[in-house]
């Protein structure tokens, strides 16, 4: 099993771009989740979905849009980046745990 | 705001000492996680205890909670140093929708040989 496939590893956006990071779970887990990781902040979650066809915002979603395209994919798109975007992102899946990507490292410049 | 805050924020030990974290919460528990990050990587699920549970074990982990003070501890015994990494508590705040994990800051564990 592949767990949680996240991509791409590494992005460098200039300040405007846009992109997409895509994640995938074979675990046939209902809830995802995209986290993002800063210095001493441990883990703030940006946007989340309990199930296929549902998203709901975290504590950071400003910025961001997520797509559940089906119970395996679990999108999340930066319209307009900023530096203030630069960060670590991380996606997860979850039965009664979660299980992490191996993350994206995101510089804005 | 983060819902769990570990304490404390470094830590640094002799190879086969123990170790002990914290974490403290605001709000009432499902239950409460415990994850380690090694450098550059995600996070991997360490243990789990459940707010009825006081104490739990896995190896050499020990985790602790006490709801009425709203704190847990992480004791990993006989340390190496591959267990070198960040250590964090996540928790489930009770009657969240979605069953959403807030994480705290961490803790930076630092094992020398």
């Amino acid at each position: 099993n592949a767990g949680v496939t996240q991509t791409p590893k590494f992005q460098v956006l200039k300040t405007g771009q846009s992109m997409t990071l895509q994640c995938a779970q074979d675990m046939n887990h209902n809830s995802m989740y995209w986290y993002r990781q800063d210095p001493g902040m441990g883990l703030r979650l940006i946007y989340y979905s309990a199930s296929e066809g549902t998203t709901d915002k975290g504590e950071v979603p400003n910025g961001y849009n997520v797509s559940r395209l089906n119970k395996r994919e679990f999108s999340l798109r930066l319209e307009s980046a900023a530096p203030s975007q630069t960060s670590v992102y991380f996606c997860a899946s979850r039965g009664e745990k979660l299980f992490f990507g191996s993350g994206t490292q995101l510089s804005v410049l | 705001s983060q819902q769990g805050e570990e304490d404390p924020q470094a830590l640094s030990i002799q190879e086969g000492e123990n170790a002990t974290m914290n974490c403290s919460y605001k709000t009432s528990i499902n239950n409460l996680q415990w994850y380690r990050q090694n450098s550059g990587r995600g996070l991997v699920h360490l243990i789990l205890i459940r707010s009825n549970e006081r104490e739990k074990h896995s190896g050499r982990l020990r985790v602790t909670l006490d709801t009425s003070k709203k704190s847990s501890s992480l004791l990993i015994t006989a340390s190496r140093a591959a267990d070198t990494a960040s250590y964090f508590c996540a928790t489930v705040p009770l009657m969240e929708y979605g069953n959403k994990l807030v994480f705290g800051a961490g803790t930076i564990l630092r094992v020398k040989s």
